[in-house]
């Protein structure tokens, strides 16, 4: 079966960091570009990062970019988010996904990251 | 960044209805645009990518069309496992980008 599997996300207080993980089976891992998608609670949905099948190409939303680092690897088949300096306006419930460069077409169940003092 | 807009927000209709979503763009691009299907407490799950290329696994009752800056979703014959919330994404440009979503709703 093909599954994702994210870990990581919690509460944590304005500025700090947490680092999520999403797990993948089933797939060949790593021919797959990946990507981070959250959804803001009662939200639409928004595109954070992904990164390429080799690592050697990323991308971020504006809206995260030096704060979130994105990452593989494929000897363990995981996706990993570093998301440092946390806000408000972060919390949110996170999706990694699998990215065929044609739309997303495997999500995780989502991890839930509360930002709040 | 190319921003997306989906009209409407809400759509109420009924069993055996013909549904009609719009999605528009900021900026003009050709094929590189998917739709998505999500119900409450759910992942998203994809419909249609390329604007009409329907996903294996998916009900043909589901299309996709459009060009430029206008795409749209027809879902001909709604049946009740239909009532969820639309998105369509760009994949043309980075940053990828939604819509805000379309609740189908009874």
């Amino acid at each position: 079966e093909v599954q994702l599997v994210e870990s990581g996300g919690g509460l944590v207080q304005p500025g700090g960091s947490l680092r999520l993980s999403c797990a993948g089976s089933g797939f060949p891992f790593r021919t797959y570009w990946m990507s981070w998608i959250r959804q803001l609670p009662g939200r639409g949905l928004e595109w954070v990062a992904n990164i390429r099948d080799d690592g050697r190409e990323i991308h971020y939303v504006d809206s995260v970019k030096g704060r979130f680092t994105i990452s593989r690897d494929d000897a363990k088949s995981s996706l990993y988010l570093q998301m440092n300096s946390l806000r408000a306006e972060d919390t949110a419930l996170y999706y990694c996904a699998r990215d065929r460069g044609r739309g997303f077409d495997i999500y995780g169940q989502g991890t839930m990251v509360t930002v709040s003092s | 960044d190319i921003q997306m807009t989906q009209s409407p927000s809400t759509l109420s209709a009924s069993v055996g209805d013909r549904v009609t979503i719009t999605c528009r763009a900021s900026q003009s691009f050709t094929n590189w645009l998917a739709w998505y299907q999500q119900k409450p407490g759910k992942a998203p799950k994809v419909l249609i990518y390329e604007v009409s290329t329907v996903e294996s696994g998916v009900p043909t009752r589901f299309s996709g069309s459009g060009s430029g800056t206008e795409f749209t979703l027809t879902i001909s014959n709604l049946q009740p496992d239909d009532f969820a919330t639309y998105y369509c994404q760009q994949y043309n440009s980075y940053p990828r980008t939604f819509g805000q979503g379309t609740k189908v709703e009874i």
